[in-house]
């Protein structure tokens, strides 16, 4: 497959579940990110990971637990959200900060 | 602080027009600039990718322009189609590596 895959596409979970949202490239790239985009607002960045490393954090609630295993794979690991966390999670990639490609997207339900 | 901002935020014309859509920025110390299209529901698709030192870049029927000075750039779509319809997206990025910040976007339906 090519490009960046996101997996799971949909995800419904209570605010006691734990979860884990996937992102991969298959582009050589060095750097990845989270975004979230909410109803009515801008995308916002979440984390970025630069050669593994994580070099931002938004702000991000501790809720939300990013892991870079290697400079092709990275997760969102999920943990006793809130209904406001309902959104659309998207990953990018990039070489060098160059121009950013983006997954499908994890349209995420929190009940 | 960036702040990027996208007028107008919806836009309705008929196949065939061709149309302009602005991007307006605070701080003019970007390093890049990428226009995207999201579908409904669905992910990014990058369209065109500006760096700070270039004026423009064309993409079949799209072009869009960059004037760092002004803080502004926009996307012409010549000859408009229904499968245009789509939200369009403006992104700067301060430093290689580091974030996009995005507008709004801007709604666009091409009716036929």
């Amino acid at each position: 497959e090519t490009g960046v895959t996101q997996t799971p596409r949909h995800l419904v979970m209570g605010m006691t579940n734990k979860k884990s949202l996937k992102c991969e490239q298959h582009l050589g790239h060095n750097a990845m990110y989270w975004y979230k985009q909410s109803a009515k607002k801008p995308l916002e960045l979440m984390f970025v990971y630069n050669f593994k490393e994580q070099t931002e954090n938004n702000s991000v609630p501790s809720r939300f637990s990013p892991e870079c295993p290697n400079s092709s794979h990275l997760f969102l690991h999920l943990h006793t959200l809130q209904p406001e966390d309902s959104a659309l999670y998207l990953c990018a990639s990039s070489h060098s900060g160059y121009e950013q490609y983006f997954g499908p997207g994890t349209r995420l339900t929190v009940t | 602080k960036q702040e990027v901002t996208q007028i107008p935020a919806a836009l309705s014309v008929p196949e065939g027009e061709n149309l302009v859509l602005n991007c307006s920025f605070t701080d003019s110390a970007i390093y890049n600039l990428q226009w995207f299209r999201q579908d409904p529901g669905k992910g990014l698709t990058s369209l065109l990718l500006i760096q700070s030192s270039q004026r423009e870049q064309t993409s079949g029927r799209l072009n869009a322009s960059l004037d760092k000075s002004s803080g502004r750039s926009t996307l012409y779509i010549a000859a408009s189609q229904p499968g245009d319809s789509a939200t369009y997206l403006c992104a700067v990025t301060g430093q290689a590596g580091t974030a996009l910040i995005f507008g709004k976007g801007t709604t666009l339906s091409v009716s036929s």
